[in-house]
Protein backbone atom coordinates (compact mmCIF):
# COMPACT_ATOMS: atom_id res chain seq x y z
CA UNK A 1 0.00 0.00 0.00
CA UNK A 2 1.63 3.24 -1.00
CA UNK A 3 -0.89 6.00 -0.34
CA UNK A 4 -0.44 6.77 -3.98
CA UNK A 5 -3.17 4.40 -6.23
CA UNK A 6 -2.84 5.18 -10.56
CA UNK A 7 -5.20 3.68 -12.65
CA UNK A 8 -4.87 2.05 -15.48
CA UNK A 9 -1.79 -0.04 -15.01
CA UNK A 10 -0.99 -0.52 -18.29
CA UNK A 11 -2.86 1.14 -21.00
CA UNK A 12 -2.10 0.41 -25.12
CA UNK A 13 -3.27 2.99 -27.22
CA UNK A 14 -2.99 3.94 -30.99
CA UNK A 15 -1.75 7.53 -32.16
CA UNK A 16 -5.54 9.08 -32.56
CA UNK A 17 -7.13 7.80 -29.66
CA UNK A 18 -7.85 9.72 -26.51
CA UNK A 19 -7.45 8.60 -22.77
CA UNK A 20 -6.22 9.77 -19.35
CA UNK A 21 -4.43 8.52 -16.64
CA UNK A 22 -5.62 8.87 -13.03
CA UNK A 23 -3.92 9.32 -9.49
CA UNK A 24 -5.29 9.15 -6.17
CA UNK A 25 -3.45 10.13 -3.40
CA UNK A 26 -4.58 9.80 0.47
CA UNK A 27 -1.98 10.66 2.19
CA UNK A 28 -2.84 14.26 2.73
CA UNK A 29 -0.72 15.61 0.67
CA UNK A 30 -1.11 19.34 -1.59
CA UNK A 31 1.74 18.77 -3.60
CA UNK A 32 1.26 16.47 -6.81
CA UNK A 33 3.84 15.48 -9.56
CA UNK A 34 3.27 13.69 -13.16
CA UNK A 35 7.37 12.18 -13.98
CA UNK A 36 8.00 10.22 -17.38
CA UNK A 37 10.33 7.16 -16.97
CA UNK A 38 11.92 5.99 -19.81
CA UNK A 39 14.49 2.67 -20.05
CA UNK A 40 17.94 3.59 -18.34
CA UNK A 41 16.90 7.32 -18.55
CA UNK A 42 16.33 9.68 -15.73
CA UNK A 43 12.85 10.71 -14.48
CA UNK A 44 11.76 13.67 -16.28
CA UNK A 45 9.25 15.62 -14.15
CA UNK A 46 6.59 16.95 -16.40
CA UNK A 47 4.14 18.54 -14.37
CA UNK A 48 3.78 20.04 -10.81
CA UNK A 49 1.33 21.34 -8.97
CA UNK A 50 1.11 22.50 -5.16
CA UNK A 51 -2.71 23.09 -3.32
CA UNK A 52 -4.27 22.32 -7.06
CA UNK A 53 -2.34 25.51 -8.89
CA UNK A 54 -0.06 24.43 -11.93
CA UNK A 55 3.32 25.41 -10.87
CA UNK A 56 5.87 23.42 -13.29
CA UNK A 57 5.02 22.74 -17.17
CA UNK A 58 8.73 20.86 -18.44
CA UNK A 59 8.32 21.97 -21.72
CA UNK A 60 5.97 19.05 -22.27
CA UNK A 61 4.23 18.54 -25.62
CA UNK A 62 0.50 19.88 -25.83
CA UNK A 63 -0.54 16.44 -26.75
CA UNK A 64 -0.18 15.87 -22.55
CA UNK A 65 -2.66 17.91 -20.72
CA UNK A 66 -2.79 18.07 -17.31
CA UNK A 67 -5.75 18.52 -14.79
CA UNK A 68 -5.81 18.56 -10.95
CA UNK A 69 -9.18 19.07 -9.86
CA UNK A 70 -8.51 18.90 -5.88
CA UNK A 71 -5.09 18.00 -3.66
CA UNK A 72 -6.31 14.23 -3.39
CA UNK A 73 -6.63 13.88 -7.28
CA UNK A 74 -4.28 14.44 -10.68
CA UNK A 75 -5.42 13.52 -14.17
CA UNK A 76 -2.90 13.44 -17.38
CA UNK A 77 -5.20 13.41 -20.55
CA UNK A 78 -3.46 12.10 -23.59
CA UNK A 79 -4.48 12.70 -27.28
CA UNK A 80 -2.02 11.86 -30.80
CA UNK A 81 0.63 10.55 -28.75
CA UNK A 82 3.93 9.17 -30.39
CA UNK A 83 5.39 6.13 -30.85
CA UNK A 84 8.29 7.78 -28.55
CA UNK A 85 5.67 8.81 -25.35
CA UNK A 86 5.70 4.93 -24.91
CA UNK A 87 7.07 4.86 -21.46
CA UNK A 88 5.92 4.54 -17.99
CA UNK A 89 4.08 7.32 -16.34
CA UNK A 90 4.46 7.80 -12.33
CA UNK A 91 2.21 10.00 -10.18
CA UNK A 92 4.06 11.57 -6.86
CA UNK A 93 2.72 13.73 -4.00
CA UNK A 94 4.50 15.58 -1.58
CA UNK A 95 3.66 17.99 1.83
CA UNK A 96 3.69 20.78 -0.40
CA UNK A 97 6.39 22.49 -1.74
CA UNK A 98 6.87 25.24 1.22
CA UNK A 99 7.56 22.48 3.81
CA UNK A 100 10.94 21.93 3.36
CA UNK A 101 13.21 20.35 1.33
CA UNK A 102 13.26 16.82 3.56
CA UNK A 103 9.90 15.95 2.85
CA UNK A 104 9.99 12.98 0.32
CA UNK A 105 7.74 12.38 -2.53
CA UNK A 106 5.77 9.32 -2.59
CA UNK A 107 4.92 7.46 -5.67
CA UNK A 108 2.76 5.44 -7.24
CA UNK A 109 3.31 2.08 -8.98
CA UNK A 110 2.98 3.63 -12.80
CA UNK A 111 0.97 3.80 -15.78
CA UNK A 112 2.82 1.33 -18.33
CA UNK A 113 1.51 3.44 -21.52
CA UNK A 114 2.34 1.85 -25.11
CA UNK A 115 1.61 3.68 -27.77
CA UNK A 116 1.38 1.92 -31.22
CA UNK B 1 24.07 22.77 -16.37
CA UNK B 2 22.40 19.94 -13.90
CA UNK B 3 23.22 16.85 -13.95
CA UNK B 4 23.53 13.13 -11.73
CA UNK B 5 25.87 10.56 -12.18
CA UNK B 6 25.73 7.30 -11.18
CA UNK B 7 26.63 3.51 -12.17
CA UNK B 8 24.39 1.93 -14.32
CA UNK B 9 24.67 -1.99 -13.12
CA UNK B 10 26.24 -3.36 -10.08
CA UNK B 11 26.66 -6.83 -8.83
CA UNK B 12 27.36 -8.51 -5.31
CA UNK B 13 27.13 -11.35 -3.15
CA UNK B 14 24.01 -11.93 -0.97
CA UNK B 15 25.63 -11.42 2.80
CA UNK B 16 28.16 -8.87 1.32
CA UNK B 17 28.27 -5.09 1.52
CA UNK B 18 28.15 -2.73 -1.53
CA UNK B 19 28.25 0.69 -2.03
CA UNK B 20 26.12 2.66 -4.49
CA UNK B 21 28.67 6.00 -5.84
CA UNK B 22 26.16 9.28 -6.79
CA UNK B 23 27.92 12.94 -8.15
CA UNK B 24 25.64 15.66 -8.52
CA UNK B 25 26.12 19.05 -10.37
CA UNK B 26 23.06 21.56 -9.51
CA UNK B 27 21.99 24.70 -9.26
CA UNK B 28 21.70 25.55 -5.38
CA UNK B 29 21.14 22.02 -3.00
CA UNK B 30 18.23 21.46 -1.06
CA UNK B 31 19.26 17.97 -0.18
CA UNK B 32 20.00 14.32 -1.70
CA UNK B 33 17.61 11.58 -1.68
CA UNK B 34 17.97 8.25 -2.28
CA UNK B 35 15.43 5.73 -3.65
CA UNK B 36 14.89 2.36 -4.16
CA UNK B 37 12.66 0.93 -7.06
CA UNK B 38 11.92 -2.84 -7.93
CA UNK B 39 11.11 -3.74 -11.41
CA UNK B 40 7.39 -2.80 -12.30
CA UNK B 41 6.50 -0.73 -9.02
CA UNK B 42 6.93 2.41 -7.28
CA UNK B 43 10.04 4.13 -6.42
CA UNK B 44 10.29 4.18 -2.63
CA UNK B 45 12.41 6.47 -0.32
CA UNK B 46 15.15 5.36 1.22
CA UNK B 47 17.19 8.82 3.09
CA UNK B 48 17.57 11.95 3.03
CA UNK B 49 20.99 14.12 3.38
CA UNK B 50 21.57 17.27 3.79
CA UNK B 51 24.67 17.67 6.03
CA UNK B 52 27.84 16.38 5.24
CA UNK B 53 28.54 13.02 7.14
CA UNK B 54 26.52 9.34 7.43
CA UNK B 55 22.94 8.75 8.28
CA UNK B 56 22.72 5.04 9.24
CA UNK B 57 19.09 3.21 9.13
CA UNK B 58 18.99 -0.68 10.02
CA UNK B 59 20.82 -2.05 7.04
CA UNK B 60 21.27 0.92 4.81
CA UNK B 61 23.45 3.93 5.32
CA UNK B 62 23.74 7.15 2.64
CA UNK B 63 27.01 9.39 3.18
CA UNK B 64 27.12 13.21 1.75
CA UNK B 65 29.75 15.43 1.06
CA UNK B 66 28.60 19.24 -0.31
CA UNK B 67 32.16 20.31 -0.89
CA UNK B 68 32.56 17.14 -3.04
CA UNK B 69 29.31 16.76 -4.54
CA UNK B 70 29.30 13.38 -3.74
CA UNK B 71 27.12 10.97 -1.94
CA UNK B 72 26.53 7.11 -1.70
CA UNK B 73 24.31 4.67 -0.35
CA UNK B 74 25.90 1.62 1.78
CA UNK B 75 24.09 -1.84 1.82
CA UNK B 76 24.88 -4.07 4.16
CA UNK B 77 24.01 -7.63 4.80
CA UNK B 78 22.44 -8.02 1.42
CA UNK B 79 19.46 -10.33 1.03
CA UNK B 80 18.22 -11.26 -2.23
CA UNK B 81 15.52 -8.86 -1.63
CA UNK B 82 17.43 -6.06 -2.38
CA UNK B 83 17.91 -6.50 -6.31
CA UNK B 84 16.25 -3.17 -7.11
CA UNK B 85 17.39 -0.16 -9.22
CA UNK B 86 18.71 2.33 -6.77
CA UNK B 87 17.99 6.42 -7.70
CA UNK B 88 20.15 9.24 -6.33
CA UNK B 89 18.21 12.51 -6.88
CA UNK B 90 19.55 16.37 -5.90
CA UNK B 91 17.06 18.78 -4.97
CA UNK B 92 18.14 22.32 -6.86
CA UNK B 93 17.56 26.07 -5.35
CA UNK B 94 13.97 25.51 -6.77
CA UNK B 95 13.21 22.22 -4.80
CA UNK B 96 12.83 20.36 -7.92
CA UNK B 97 14.63 17.07 -7.70
CA UNK B 98 17.21 16.41 -10.43
CA UNK B 99 17.14 12.32 -11.00
CA UNK B 100 19.83 9.73 -12.11
CA UNK B 101 19.34 7.34 -14.00
CA UNK B 102 19.68 4.95 -11.30
CA UNK B 103 21.98 1.45 -10.83
CA UNK B 104 20.19 -1.78 -11.22
CA UNK B 105 21.72 -4.05 -8.05
CA UNK B 106 21.77 -7.50 -8.73
CA UNK B 107 22.39 -9.51 -5.81
CA UNK B 108 24.02 -13.59 -6.51
CA UNK B 109 23.62 -16.10 -4.12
Amino acid sequence: ETGVTQTPRHLVMGMTNKKSLKCEQHLGHNAMYWYKQSAKKPLELMFVYNFKEQTENNSVPSRFSPECPNSSHLFLHLHTLQPEDSALYLCASSQDLESGSNQPQHFGDGTRLSIL
Amino acid sequence: GQNIDQPTEMTATEGAIVQINCTYQTSGFNGLFWYQQHAGEAPTFLSYNVLDGLEEKGRFSSFLSRSKGYSYLLLKELQMKDSASYLCAAMDSNYQLIWGAGTKLIIKP
